[in-house]
């Protein structure tokens, strides 16, 4: 089926150190791939997304991506973490071609120490 | 202006109530969509609008009732819920990509916390 996976279901860092959220997909065309955030009882706020084109993406609040066709990700990155950013983080995707629906990974919960 | 608002932000109802979630937008998006998340889980899709005409159903029970009165305006209305039906419901909006589609980028309203007991 297509779809993407998260991998880790928790990821723990301290305040100040680089952060990678994994996300995998299956898509047999290239995708249409988003990463958002979502605080405790909030919705969610779009981070960034790939359509096409230049493979690393910049977000906001200083988040990246890069796109890997050969492995098949859509990794989230971050230089350095801060307090604020601790959440749960989902990645979507969706087939070109097809409905264009995202369907979303199970999501990451982001802990940060201080 | 990248913002969809929904409205009541918390409700409580009881099994037999009758009560609306509202959600709006004024970005000039024509593809409306009603999420259903339970907690520490993704978003599931519930329902989709593309301009104003129900396009999707998820196979959502009928005491669900989506209504789209207009281009900025979706409406849930609810009815004789269960407690399992406790969940935060989110609404999304995007641009429909009419020659391809539905989503464009989808932006995400704060969400309405329902609870029914």
């Amino acid at each position: 089926a297509q779809s993407v996976t998260q991998p880790d279901i928790h990821i723990t860092v301290s305040e100040g150190a680089s952060l990678e959220l994994r996300c995998n997909y299956s898509y047999g065309a290239t995708p249409y791939l988003f990463w958002y955030v979502q605080s405790p009882g909030q919705g969610l706020q779009l981070l960034l997304k790939y359509f096409s084109g230049d493979t690393l993406v910049q977000g906001i609040k200083g988040f990246e991506a890069e796109f890997k066709r050969s492995q098949s990700s859509f990794n989230l990155r971050k230089p350095s973490v801060h307090w604020s950013d601790a959440a749960e983080y989902f990645c979507a995707g969706c087939a070109s071609g097809g409905s264009y629906i995202p369907t979303f990974g199970r999501g990451t919960s982001l802990i940060v120490h201080p | 202006d990248t913002e969809v608002t929904q409205t009541p932000k918390h409700l409580v109802m009881g099994m037999t109530n009758k009560k609306s979630l509202k959600c709006e937008q004024h970005m000039g998006h024509r593809a409306m969509y009603w999420y259903k998340q339970k907690a520490k889980k993704p978003p599931e899709l519930m329902f989709v609008y593309s301009y104003e005409k129900l396009s999707i159903n998820e196979s959502v029970p009928s005491r669900f009732s989506p209504e789209c009165p207009n281009s900025s305006l979706l409406n849930l209305h609810l009815h004789a819920l269960q407690p399992e039906d406790s969940a935060l419901y989110l609404c999304a909006s995007s641009l429909p990509r009419t020659d391809r589609g539905y989503t464009d980028t989808q932006y995400f309203g704060p969400g309405t916390r329902l609870t029914v007991l």
